[in-house]
């Protein structure tokens, strides 16, 4: 079953806006993470929220977790041009050797 | 700051032909992982790799692939006989066990592996 995904697909804003990415999933989890990725670079780890926090703040970053909706949402407010990237959910469950689910991803555009 | 390292950053290679992908860990870090991202698509595990032998697999990593930890620091993925669908990128991970052995892993720049 997939895990992990994404809406929008795309998104583009003007700086200094907030931005919005939800990600859903379908099994349990004891984890989600958010993940960041430049066009053609490796992945960079954002945040983890564990299954039993319902919100977490890193800067400009907040993440929502709603085990009830299976579902998280990533806020970045106060974008920047150089916050343009792809976004990515990840899902991970204990003791299954330490793998993440990873969802479609959001491309976000910011605009300066 | 430690990071994964991986080489080459791009490999062509005819189909059929066997490649190894190598990739340098973070030093503490227990746990190894492969993933790949095929263009323009999602990041899809691959395998886990910790003391010494695979952890988990996905159903992407048949007899076709394997991996090894030769020495105290390379991890390597092999793809024995490359077809045209194996053409990605290959994302090598590694993470310091967390809570329940899941926790943020950190990522090389990738490994672009090109089958004509």
């Amino acid at each position: 079953s997939q895990q992990g995904e994404e809406d929008p697909q795309a998104l583009s804003i003007q700086e200094g806006e907030n931005a919005t990415m939800n990600c859903s999933y379908k099994t349990s989890i004891n984890n989600l993470q958010w993940y960041r990725q430049n066009s053609g670079r490796g992945l960079v780890h954002l945040i983890l929220i564990r299954s039993n926090e319902r919100e977490k703040h890193s800067g400009r970053l907040r993440v929502t977790l709603d085990t009830s909706k299976k579902s998280s949402s990533l806020l970045i407010t106060a974008s920047r041009a150089a916050d343009t990237a792809s976004y990515f959910c990840a899902t991970g469950r204990y003791n299954q050797g330490g793998k993440l689910i990873f969802g479609q991803g959001t491309e976000l555009s910011v605009k300066p | 700051e430690p990071e994964v390292t991986q080489t080459p950053s791009h490999q062509v290679t005819q189909m059929g032909q066997e490649v190894i992908l190598r990739c340098v860990p973070i030093s503490n870090h227990l746990y190894f992982y492969w993933y790949r991202q095929i263009l323009g698509q999602k990041v899809e595990f691959l395998v886990s790799f910790y003391n010494n032998e695979i952890s988990e697999k996905s159903e992407i990593f048949d007899d076709q692939f394997s991996v090894e930890r030769p020495d105290g620091s390379n991890f390597t993925l092999k793809i024995r006989s490359t077809k045209l669908e194996d053409s990605a990128m290959y994302f090598c991970a590694s993470s310091f066990p967390g809570q329940g052995n899941t926790g943020e892993l950190f990522f090389g720049e990738g490994s672009r592996l090109t089958v004509l």
